[in-house]
């Protein structure tokens, strides 16, 4: 079955570069069927989408973050990552990647555990 | 931007008891509509997918229902284990998820 593996560094400075990388084990990243997304959720609070990629390589991203969001994939590794640029602390958050099904109706499942990233100097 | 509202946010409730959580969208978004359940300190877990069908593996206690602008997430025998938080989240237009309503014990 499926597990995805947030990684990455807990703390990012403010105005720096967050980046984590998301390992997919017990299926392939290529499948055709799947594509790949980030999703987070500061402490307390609900779950923010930031974007999405297709094996092709496409990305989508949620609007509110697209000027900062770079989202990429690296099939020979079964991974995707996440760079999320010019941080402040309002990026503070438990950041979760999820394997994503659907054209239209589009589902999570599974999701990742969660990494937290705490955005101070 | 698609806005997704939750009612109630929460909600105290017993073991046994019914319940009916409903998320409203700001523009119809036909079924493209599911729902999950959040644990505290856990990653959110797929529940209904395209408003009313269950994903496998979870228990038939839960059902979804609705379309357009209006959808309902129904638990019809309250578990000791469902209590948790419950999202609807949307993907007709970019992709947006409600502001959860937790469930929590009388």
């Amino acid at each position: 079955q499926v597990q995805l593996q947030e990684s990455g560094p807990g703390l990012v400075k403010p105005s720096e570069t967050l980046s984590l990388t998301c390992t997919v084990s017990g299926g392939s990243i290529s499948s055709i069927n799947y594509h790949w997304s980030w999703i987070r959720q500061p402490a307390g609070k609900g779950l923010e989408w930031i974007g999405r990629i297709y094996t092709s390589g496409s990305t989508n991203y949620n609007p509110s973050l697209k000027s900062r969001v770079t989202i990429s994939v690296d099939t020979s590794k079964n991974q995707f990552s996440l760079n999320l640029s010019s941080v402040t602390a309002a990026d503070t958050a438990v950041y979760y990647c999820a394997r994503a099904y659907g054209d239209f109706v589009e589902w999570f499942d599974p999701w990742g555990q969660g990494t937290l990233v705490t955005v101070s100097s | 931007d698609i806005q997704m509202t939750q009612s109630p946010s929460s909600l105290s409730t017993s073991v046994g008891d019914r319940v009916t959580i409903t998320c409203r969208a700001s523009q119809s978004i036909s079924s493209y509509l599911n729902w999950y359940q959040q644990k505290p300190g856990k990653a959110p877990k797929l529940l209904i997918y395209a408003a009313s069908s269950l994903q496998s593996g979870v228990p038939s206690r839960f059902s979804g229902s609705g379309s357009g602008t209006d959808f309902t997430l129904t638990i019809s025998s309250l578990q000791p284990e469902d209590f948790a938080t419950y999202y609807c989240q949307q993907s007709y237009s970019s992709l947006t998820f409600g502001p959860g309503t937790k469930v929590d014990i009388k």
